[in-house]
């Protein structure tokens, strides 16, 4: 079955400790990408990425890292959280970004607590 | 730039009627437009997108959207609401010269009353 999988689906943590949130596709996908979604915000890009090996700054960078050593996987890095990144999290993927009209297919999410 | 505005935060009708879901736009460029649903404690599924051909787009579950370049909008519609419509829909824009890049609009929450 073609699908993005996340885990952990659930996390609450302490601030400054280290976490990293995986992401995987079955689907041979080029495009990745990771989303917060806040109430009344909407989605916001995290980081993306082209390719392996190739990833930039979306519009909410500060406080995530983010690494594609392999086309499939995309984790989500948080080195020392803090409260304010509570949040709820997606991942998803596309065949291509060309053209900006690529359907994007959405993990599950993730649901992030930094006490 | 390109920016997507939803217009209601929040949109209640009874099952059987009709739905409305607005939608408005910028982008200096022919946009690619689609619109996203999210149901509770789910990810985000494709309902439909425009890429430039015909204006009026049919999705998945009878939703429909109308592109209208004159009025800068894409809003979404169904004749008949269905309990199974409730969900969060999500507006959004990109641009085939900013490739990179997808806006997402703030989201509408329907609701379906009985």
């Amino acid at each position: 079955e073609a699908q993005v999988t996340q885990n952990p689906r659930y996390l609450i943590t302490v601030t400054g400790k280290k976490l990293t949130v995986t992401c995987s596709q079955n689907m041979n996908h080029e495009y990745m990408s990771w989303y917060r979604q806040d109430p009344g915000l909407g989605l916001r890009q995290i980081y993306y990425s082209m390719n392996v090996e190739v990833t930039d700054k979306g519009d909410v960078p500060e406080g995530y890292k983010v690494s594609r050593k392999e086309k499939r996987n995309f984790p989500l890095i948080l080195e020392s959280p803090s409260p304010n990144q509570t949040s709820l999290y997606f991942c998803a993927s596309s065949l291509s970004i060309a053209g900006g009209s690529d359907t994007q297919y959405f993990g599950p999410g993730t649901r992030l607590t930094v006490l | 730039a390109q920016s997507v505005t939803q217009l209601d935060s929040h949109v209640s009708v009874s099952e059987g009627t009709p739905v409305l879901l607005r939608c408005n736009y910028s982008s200096s460029y022919s946009p690619s437009l689609f619109w996203y649903v999210q149901h509770p404690n789910k990810g985000l599924q494709l309902l439909l997108k425009y890429t430039s051909a015909a204006t009026l787009v049919k999705g998945i579950n009878g939703f429909e959207a109308e592109f209208k370049k004159s009025e800068t909008s894409f809003h979404l519609t169904k004749p008949s609401a269905h309990m199974s419509d409730a969900a969060e829909y999500f507006c959004v824009v990109s641009s085939p010269y900013n490739t990179d890049k997808l806006i997402f609009g703030t989201g509408t929450r329907l609701q379906v009353f009985p």
